[in-house]
């Protein structure tokens, strides 16, 4: 079955960098290309990019251009995101999901990777 | 400030009816399918309807959606307490050069 599992949570102090892993097993890794969301504390869903598993190619939204960079590597079928210069309200659940262009829309979410960025 | 416009809550009391309804522009759900996605507390989203109107397999024919020209709603029959959840609409937007994945704000459904 398809499972998307990421990284563990992590503290970090304003102007760090984190790196966040997501695992894709279940089906073939460069098919789906994989988006990042994340979700503030008692907030929205915000969509921070995406990056095409086969190619590498990424298009980021443009709030997190500079600072985010989305890579993946095809040997251990995973993907990375990580956000730079991080500040207090960068503290959010991270999601990675696989988008399916079939269906149009996110059909596996990863459980989640809480990042706390406090000094 | 989200781009898709949802309103904050809805309720109703068990075995009612309830509609979501997410507005846009002809720069995304205009031109583009919507998808809904429900997220019970502490979990992460899952995906409800896509395509507009297409049930993915494991959602209940209790949740209907459709969309015309910039406006999306979805429509849950029968509530059951398990519904209590949020639920957003999300498409691609294409007012940038490129095009971007965005969500609506968010609507959280109290079953009373």
């Amino acid at each position: 079955q398809v499972q998307m599992v990421q990284s563990g949570p992590e503290v970090k102090k304003p102007g760090a960098s984190v790196r966040v892993s997501c695992k894709a097993s279940g089906y073939t890794f460069t098919t789906y290309y994989i988006h990042w969301v994340r979700q503030a504390p008692g907030q929205g869903l915000e969509w921070m990019g995406i990056v095409n598993p086969s190619g590498g190619d990424t298009t980021y939204a443009q709030r997190f251009q500079g600072r985010v960079t989305m890579t993946r590597d095809t040997s251990t079928r995973t993907v990375y995101m990580e956000l730079s210069g991080l500040r207090s309200d960068d503290t959010a659940v991270y999601y990675c999901a696989r988008f399916d262009y079939g269906w149009g829309g996110h059909d596996h979410w990863g459980q989640g990777t809480l990042v706390t960025v406090s000094s | 400030q989200s781009v898709l416009t949802q309103p904050p809550s809805v309720s109703a009391a068990p075995g009612q009816k309830v509609t979501i309804l997410c507005s846009g522009s002809s720069s995304n759900i205009g031109n583009d399918d919507v998808s809904w996605y429900q997220q019970l507390p502490g979990t992460a989203p899952k995906l409800l309807i896509c395509d507009n109107n297409k049930r993915p397999s494991g959602t209940p024919d209790r949740f209907s959606a459709s969309k015309s020209g910039t406006s999306a709603s979805l429509g849950i029959t029968g509530l059951q307490t398990g519904d209590e959840a949020t639920y957003y609409c999300g498409t691609w937007d294409r007012s940038l050069s490129v095009r971007n994945w965005v969500f609506g704000g968010g609507t959280k459904l109290t079953v009373l």
